[in-house]
């Protein structure tokens, strides 16, 4: 059973371009979340999911960001018109229920140069 | 509303002992430990689900009060593979994962 598997790993882009990350959850996972975290810094809180609805993006800045997990394929953070400040490492981590043990990917490290 | 973990950084010397609390001011469904090394993913260590369980493997356990408000993670004869930064989970009733902001363990020889 694969892990979680985001990609991909490492992103530059160049500032007003669009990033795309994807996750695919462990199988039998219908739960995702996603995290941005600076350097040094802890893992804040973005958008949790479940397939093909969005249950809270409190954590998510209104504007440039959206996120999807549709019935088939990975889940899709989307910053659009990236800005200098959006360079972090962004983690998703799967469960297969509510409140259950979630497993992290490897993340994407984000670059805006 | 993110849980309150002490203390912020911790520097043992190999084969010391180490304790991380993790606290919140109302009860929590489950609570869950993770470590990180730098550069890397955080790694989920284990669970709690009942209060007063305590639970763990090789020299890591951890203990989750009768209130359900506050573990400790406990890390006995420390080795320098411990060093990382740990973290508390918790779920909040809308299902929502949400950590503390993580205590940074260096394990020196």
């Amino acid at each position: 059973n694969a892990g979680v598997m985001q990609n991909p790993r490492h992103l530059v882009r160049r500032r007003g371009q669009e990033a795309r990350l994807r996750c695919s959850p462990m199988k039998g996972h219908s739960h995702v979340y996603w995290y941005r975290q600076l350097p040094e810094e802890g893992l804040k809180f973005m958008v949790y999911l479940q397939k093909e609805n969005i249950i809270d993006e409190s954590g998510m800045p209104k504007e440039r960001f959206s996120a999807e997990f549709p019935k088939e394929g990975p889940s899709i953070l989307r910053i659009q018109q990236v800005v200098r400040g959006d360079s972090a490492a962004y983690f998703c981590a799967s469960s297969p229920y509510t409140a259950d043990e979630a497993f992290f990917g490897q993340g994407t490290r984000l670059t805006v140069v | 509303q993110q849980p309150v973990q002490s203390p912020q950084a911790v520097i043992l010397r190999e084969g010391e002992d180490a304790v991380i609390n993790c606290s919140s001011s109302k009860a929590l469904y489950s609570v869950h430990w993770y470590r990180q090394k730098h550069g890397e993913a955080p790694v989920f260590l284990m669970i709690l689900l009942k209060g007063g369980e305590q639970k763990g493997h090789d020299k890591i356990s951890a203990s989750f009060n009768e209130k359900k408000q506050q573990s400790s993670l406990y890390l006995t004869a420390s080795q320098l593979s411990y060093s990382g930064t740990y973290f508390c989970g918790a779920y909040n009733q809308g299902g929502k994962l949400i950590f503390g902001q993580g205590t940074e363990l260096s394990v020196k020889p």
